[in-house]
């Protein structure tokens, strides 16, 4: 069975440029998050996705940050513009509805030079 | 609120040393209790689990027990191994809430 997949790996942009990551969890998880690491530190969720629905999206940044999953499978997340401050981890993680086992994706490595 | 303190890193042992990796944890209600691991280039991954206070979660040769008394859930592993180096992150999730909450992570190093 496939894993939590995300894309791309690595990306390096230029401040104020935007930027998106994709994640296509694994089947027949309804539920979808993504969550933010800092070097050093432990991740952060951004947002929580229950089927197409955002249920707790409290942390994450609206004025630049946005996510969608349009159809309640893959899920992208934009960042637009981007600042240095946003280099980072960026990890998409998904579960069953109602479990608190949740199984990630191997992130995306952002910097913004 | 809710938050995980996890023993600051790195941690550096020789192999089949005995590991221990603090942790402990404030919560409002009654949270589940994991450790998860992320190997070199991998992703995280569930190492074990307790969701109720006095259960043991065990995997690998590694356990931890869910003590509610002292607020910790500290993991070991009575002979580690070379393989045994990654990073390991404490974490709880209030039951109904879906949200991990996570330290800060310790980088574990295993020399031959």
């Amino acid at each position: 069975e496939a894993g939590v997949v995300q894309s791309p790996r690595y990306k390096i942009i230029e401040k104020k440029q935007p930027v998106a990551f994709w994640c296509n969890p694994i089947s027949g998880h309804n539920t979808l998050y993504w969550y933010l690491q800092n070097l050093g530190q432990g991740p952060e969720l951004l947002i929580r996705y229950e089927n197409e629905e955002a249920v707790d999206d409290s942390q994450l940044p609206k004025d630049r940050f946005s996510a969608e999953r349009l159809k309640g499978v893959d899920s992208t997340l934009k960042i637009q513009p981007a600042e240095l401050g946003d280099s980072a981890v960026y990890l998409c993680a998904s579960s069953q509805s109602g479990g608190v086992k949740a199984f990630f994706g191997q992130g995306t490595r952002l910097t913004v030079v | 609120g809710n938050s995980v303190t996890q023993m600051e890193g790195p941690v550096t042992l020789s192999e089949e040393a005995f590991l221990t990796i603090n942790c402990t944890y404030t919560a409002t209600g009654y949270p589940s209790l994991f450790w998860y691991v992320q190997y070199p280039g991998e992703g995280l991954q569930l190492l074990l689990k307790a969701t109720k206070a006095d259960d043991k979660g065990s995997n690998k040769g590694f356990e931890a027990t869910y003590r509610k008394e002292t607020t910790s859930f500290h993991l070991e592993k009575g002979s580690v191994q070379v393989s045994d180096s990654a990073v390991y992150f404490c974490a709880l999730s209030i039951q109904g809430a879906q949200k991990l909450v996570f330290g800060q992570g310790t980088r574990l190093t295993i020399n031959p």
